[in-house]
């Protein structure tokens, strides 16, 4: 069965550091999506992402994140400048308008 | 943001007895929900839907119950197996130009032997 597939699974950042978290989705979708959880909370919906650009986005996604698909194959996540409430476990998942996302094992992200 | 709510962190079962999950969601207008099961070091795996058409939803040992009077759905697995220890999410898609997931806390089962 085809899988979301993410590197690295864990990555350890100075604060003030960019990082990309990268992402391999399941190569017929087209919906693209980064969620994180932080340790002990819900897991939250960052961004979407559709036709090579953002179609929703939530409040913790401001102006230090992006995203990118910058072939037909990768779909990244960028922290400019990371804090330390940055750290997470980062998923990113992908699906069809008409069936359930699939998510990868995620990264985790820990910054000093 | 609670809209949607899984009040028990935990639950332990008995192995070949029935367990139940429960989610509690506040906006009457969900009209989709999704379960989701997740190991340690994974990310979350679909298991099981059930649109608001429906009030029951059945797969293996796995039935979802919707209802939507006291916005309330359960998640049942009889019989409980040992690998069904995992973390389950219940999981509404609020669609606002794309689809989101919005996760409930999430409830820890553990199948005893």
């Amino acid at each position: 069965e085809p899988e979301v597939t993410q590197t690295p699974s864990h990555q350890v950042t100075q604060m003030g550091q960019e990082v990309i978290l990268r992402c391999v989705p399941i190569s017929n979708h087209l919906y693209f999506y980064w969620y994180r959880q932080i340790l002990g909370q819900k897991v939250e919906f960052l961004v979407s992402f559709y036709n090579n650009e953002i179609s929703e986005k939530s409040e913790i996604f401001d102006d230090q994140f992006s995203v990118e698909r910058p072939d037909g194959s990768n779909f990244t996540l960028k922290i400019r400048s990371t804090k330390l409430e940055d750290s997470a476990m980062y998923f990113c998942a992908s699906s069809r308008w008409d069936q359930p996302q699939h998510f990868g094992d995620g990264t985790r992200l820990s910054i000093l | 943001d609670q809209q949607v709510k899984q009040n028990s962190p935990s639950l332990s079962v008995q192995e070949g007895r029935i367990s139940i999950l429960n989610c509690d969601y506040t906006n009457s207008m969900f009209d989709y929900f999704l379960w989701y099961k997740k190991y340690p070091a994974e990310g979350p795996t679909f298991l099981i839907s059930i649109s608001s058409i429906k009030d029951k939803n059945e797969d293996g040992r796995f039935t979802v119950f919707l209802n939507k009077s006291a916005k309330h759905l359960s998640l049942h697995i009889v019989p409980s197996q040992p690998g069904d220890s995992a973390v389950y999410f219940c999981a509404v898609p609020v669609i606002q130009g794309a689809q989101k997931l919005v996760f409930g806390q999430g409830t820890r089962l553990t199948i005893n032997p």
